[in-house]
């Protein structure tokens, strides 16, 4: 199966900088996701993107966070300004259809030193 | 609010003994539950979901609704089980699945 491909693998940054993550999945996929697992907690939904426009996003996805497909192909995550408690493993996940599973990205492990 | 449930955060048995991993969730509707795994270095995978009603690698869950479980068993672990598994849940409002914490599944030779 097509994979997702994540970069990078490790980020690491000063508080109130701003990271970009990015997600490269096939081009024909429609939807999107990104989830976070802080370590040793659950693994938690942040948005979801479709047909390039927000679908869906959770209570931590607040105005620090943005989505964007910016050139069709790589779907990014922008945190504006990181805060200690951003740390965390950030996953990408594409589904091809409304009932399909989701294939997940290797991570991207942030830590906001 | 739907929400997940795993009580136990780590699972250690030794190779060729039963495991069972716990997932109880809370929804009122008909659900969709999934186990996903994590091997490690890997990416987390879709392992089964209850609508498939299949067995992969051995492991099998069964959809409980009086219980409201979902619990992951194999009758004979292997080393190379060794593992996060994370329960997951769908409803019917959302495409989304919402995980439980995960269960660190040790198996020793």
């Amino acid at each position: 199966e097509p994979e997702v491909t994540q970069t990078p693998s490790h980020q690491v940054t000063q508080m109130g900088q701003e990271v970009i993550l990015r997600c490269v999945p096939i081009s024909n996929h429609l939807y999107f996701y990104w989830y976070r697992q802080i370590l040793g907690q659950k693994v938690e939904f942040l948005v979801s993107f479709y047909n390039n426009e927000i679908s869906e996003k959770s209570e931590i996805f607040d105005d620090q966070f943005s989505v964007e497909r910016p050139d069709g192909s790589n779907f990014t995550l922008k945190i504006r300004s990181t805060k200690l408690e951003d740390s965390a493993m950030y996953f990408c996940a594409r589904r091809t259809g409304a009932h399909e599973k989701l294939f997940f990205g290797s991570g991207t492990q942030l830590s906001v030193l | 609010a739907q929400r997940v449930t795993q009580p136990e955060k780590l699972l250690s048995v030794f190779k060729g003994a039963p495991v069972e991993l716990k997932c109880n969730y809370s929804y009122s509707g008909s659900p969709e539950l999934f186990w996903y795994v994590q091997y490690s270095r890997q990416r987390l995978q879709l392992l089964l979901r209850h609508i498939s009603r299949e067995s992969i690698k051995g492991f099998t869950a069964d959809l409980n609704k009086g219980e409201t479980s979902f619990h992951l068993k194999k009758p004979f672990a292997q080393e190379e089980d060794s593992a996060m598994y994370y329960c997951a849940l769908r409803t019917g409002g959302s495409y989304i699945p919402t995980f439980g914490r995960g269960t660190s599944l040790i198996v020793h030779p």
